[in-house]
């Protein structure tokens, strides 16, 4: 079966602080993808990878970095939390290209509140 | 880039009836796939359906690339469809990743 696993559901930070969102798949994808979903806005792609030590800006990278030291982990960080990242975050991988019928794989979710 | 729209935004169903959901994109597409996500969050690809027609039990689905829209059936609805249905599509164009519509949310009730 296979699993995309987070490292939490759900988290609560303080305005500020640094925080590190843990994404581990177990399928040996190449590509793996951070999502953040918000009501109405369907989910909206932060960063992906395709490669370990690879990293690509998505469509709203502004205030977050991310880093794949190895294939099957991949971590998004908040540098400096800001309330209006209060959010459902999402990590998917997928084995290949997006413009073939490879599926990609979400994992259960975090639902990060930044107070 | 390109917008996806889905509609309608929320939809009630009783147990039992049809419905169809529909995902217009603004530009082609090489691409288009339908998730589910479950009440607990859970995503899960129902159809890469790039063109033409495919069906998976109660659930079947229709692109028209021509005419830039895509549409997802679902048939005898029940209580476990509740959830919201993304569609996403691709462009080679804008690279190798997912655009997301904003979702429909359908509850199924009993």
């Amino acid at each position: 079966d296979v699993k995309v696993t987070q490292s939490s559901r759900y988290l609560v930070k303080r305005t500020g602080e640094k925080v590190f969102l843990e994404c581990v798949q177990d399928m040996d994808h190449e590509n793996m993808f951070w999502y953040r979903q918000d009501p109405g806005l369907g989910l909206r792609l932060i960063y992906f990878s395709y490669d370990v030590k690879m990293k690509e800006k998505g469509d709203i990278p502004e205030g977050y970095s991310v880093s794949r030291e190895k294939k099957e982990r991949f971590s998004l960080i908040l540098e400096s939390a800001s309330t209006n990242q209060t959010s459902m975050y999402l990590c998917a991988s997928r084995a290949g290209e997006a413009l073939g019928p490879d599926t990609q794989y979400f994992g259960p979710g975090t639902r990060l509140t930044v107070l | 880039g390109i917008q996806v729209e889905q509609s309608p935004p929320d939809l009630i169903l009783q147990e039992g009836a049809n419905s169809t959901l529909r995902c217009n994109f603004s530009d082609s597409v090489n691409n288009l796939q339908w998730f589910h996500q479950n009440p607990w969050g859970q995503l899960i690809n129902l159809f890469y359906i790039p063109s033409g027609t495919k069906q998976n039990g109660r659930l079947s689905a229709t692109t028209v690339a021509t005419e830039r829209y895509s549409l997802l059936y679902i048939s005898s609805s029940q209580t476990t469809d509740s959830g919201v249905y993304f569609c996403a599509v691709v462009r080679k164009a804008a690279g190798n990743k997912l655009t997301f519509g904003g979702g429909t949310r359908v509850l199924v009730k009993p």
